[in-house]
């Protein structure tokens, strides 16, 4: 079975810093897909960031970025510039061709003014 | 861009009563949705897979008599929650996949909280 690890309950940053959420996985797969998704308080998931596996290079959208280690089953997320509206759970999520997505366990980001 | 749609957002029932969430794509046709389901300050819990035209297939645990699912069309897919139990209460949540061919994307509901008497 495939399984997410979050293994950061909660992570805080002061804003315009720099801060890394961390995700390992388990698959046997070789090919799949990663996510991090953001759910802020009103609990609407929003898309922050998505690697396919077969792409050696890391995804970049703006200030995130992934470091993502195949070997390692690594896959964590780098928020640069940190701003106030970053404050949310964040949730790494996995999956295979066409199975559901599975999820972490979340990490709530605070971001200190 | 694709927009999925879920109510209601809130309801409040009384225990032995049922309840229709209903998970609408609005600008694509989704053969497949999920329901998820959320408790406080925890992950989402995939509950069921929901094919259009075809039976749901429940995660191991969840009683498929108890939330019926149904997806008649493309574009809805409805969980019911029957003779609900306020342990029943939690954020249910909705996703959709568009299948545009090259770029398959999910999309979520805005989700609704079931609190129940």
């Amino acid at each position: 079975a495939q399984t997410v690890t979050q293994s950061q309950p909660e992570m805080s940053v002061q804003e315009a810093e720099t801060v890394t959420l961390s995700c390992t996985y388990d698959t046997s797969e070789s090919d799949y897909y990663l996510f991090w998704y953001k759910q802020p308080p009103s609990r609407q998931m929003i898309l922050v960031i998505r690697q396919e596996a077969y792409k050696q290079q890391n995804a970049t959208e703006n200030r995130f970025s992934v470091n993502f280690q195949k070997a390692a089953k690594s896959f964590s997320l780098k928020i640069s510039d940190s701003q106030l509206g970053d404050a949310a759970m964040y949730f790494c999520a996995f999956r295979t061709g066409n199975t559901p997505l599975v999820f972490g366990k979340g990490t709530r980001l605070s971001v200190i003014a | 861009g694709a927009v999925v749609s879920q109510h209601p957002s809130r309801v409040i029932c009384k225990s032995g009563t049922s309840v229709k969430i209903e998970c609408r794509s609005l600008d694509f046709q989704a053969t497949t949705m999920f329901w998820y389901r959320q408790f406080p300050k925890q992950s989402l819990m995939l509950m069921a897979t929901s094919n259009e035209g075809s039976k749901a297939t429940y995660e191991q645990g969840v009683e498929k008599d108890k939330f019926l699912i149904n997806h008649a069309s493309l574009t809805l897919s409805t969980l019911t929650v029957t003779s609900a139990h306020p342990e029943d209460s939690s954020f249910y949540i909705c996703s959709a996949r568009d299948p545009a061919p090259g770029d398959e994307k999910l999309f979520f509901g805005s989700g609704t909280q079931l609190s129940v008497l």
